[in-house]
């Protein structure tokens, strides 16, 4: 069973509108958590890295949060663009902090 | 800085055959890895080095997968006979600090018949 779960699977919005992505980790023990932005036929790119003591934190556009008792975080995307169109995935390191845990990733299409 | 970058960006080759993807990290960067891709399983960590030497290679399937680093300014990863079920898309990344920050090349996508 994979240890990061993201949800929604796919997701579609109209351009303007807000989303959020959910991630939630059973990874023991936490070291940190990020969110990757994958466009089509590219490499991931770092959007925020978070540790236990961070609940949220900003990148433009792109607000993190994250709730280690719960273990839970969110990606919450503000007034959607055409180009935020990609897949997401979230990754949760645990102990030494080498050791890495993939979720699936969300899959965002944006239309005008 | 060209970013991390990989060749070839497509291989297309029969079963049986040896397969050799490259990697050129960002100079400068200790930290080396080889991801591979798939719809079924996402993101896998294949092997990763620091300073040249292999850290971690538990996520290498089996021995057909093998991955160098004779210098800090190139990898390969090997795949000797390939197989259909090699067929992804395989991901190299570089970081400065770690497994924390790093940063993906354009990833080679490889298609074995």
């Amino acid at each position: 069973k994979n240890q990061v779960e993201q949800s929604p699977q796919s997701l579609i919005i109209l351009e303007g509108k807000n989303c959020t992505l959910q991630c939630n980790y059973t990874v023991s023990p936490f070291s940190n958590l990020r969110w990757y932005k994958q466009d089509t036929g590219r490499g991931p790119v770092s959007l925020t890295i978070m540790t236990f003591s961070e609940n949220t934190k900003s990148n433009g556009r792109y607000t993190a949060t994250l709730d280690a008792d719960t273990k839970q975080s969110s990606l919450h995307i503000t007034a959607s663009q055409l180009s935020d169109s990609a897949s997401y995935i979230c990754v949760v390191s645990a102990g030494n902090n080498n050791d890495m845990r993939f979720g699936a990733g969300t899959r965002l299409t944006v239309k005008p | 800085d060209a970013g991390v970058i990989q060749s070839p960006r497509h291989e297309v080759t029969e079963m049986g055959q040896e397969v050799t993807l490259r990697c050129k990290p960002i100079s400068g960067h200790d930290y080396l890895f080889w991801y591979r891709q798939t719809m079924m399983r996402g993101l896998e960590l294949l092997i990763y080095f620091n300073n040249n030497v292999p850290i971690d290679d538990s996520g290498m399937p089996e021995d057909r997968f093998s991955a160098k680093m004779p210098n800090a300014s190139f990898s390969t990863l090997k795949i000797q006979p390939s197989e259909p079920r090699d067929s992804a898309v395989y991901f190299c990344a570089s970081s400065r600090t770690g497994i924390n920050i790093q940063y993906f090349g354009a990833g080679t996508r490889l298609s074995v018949l």
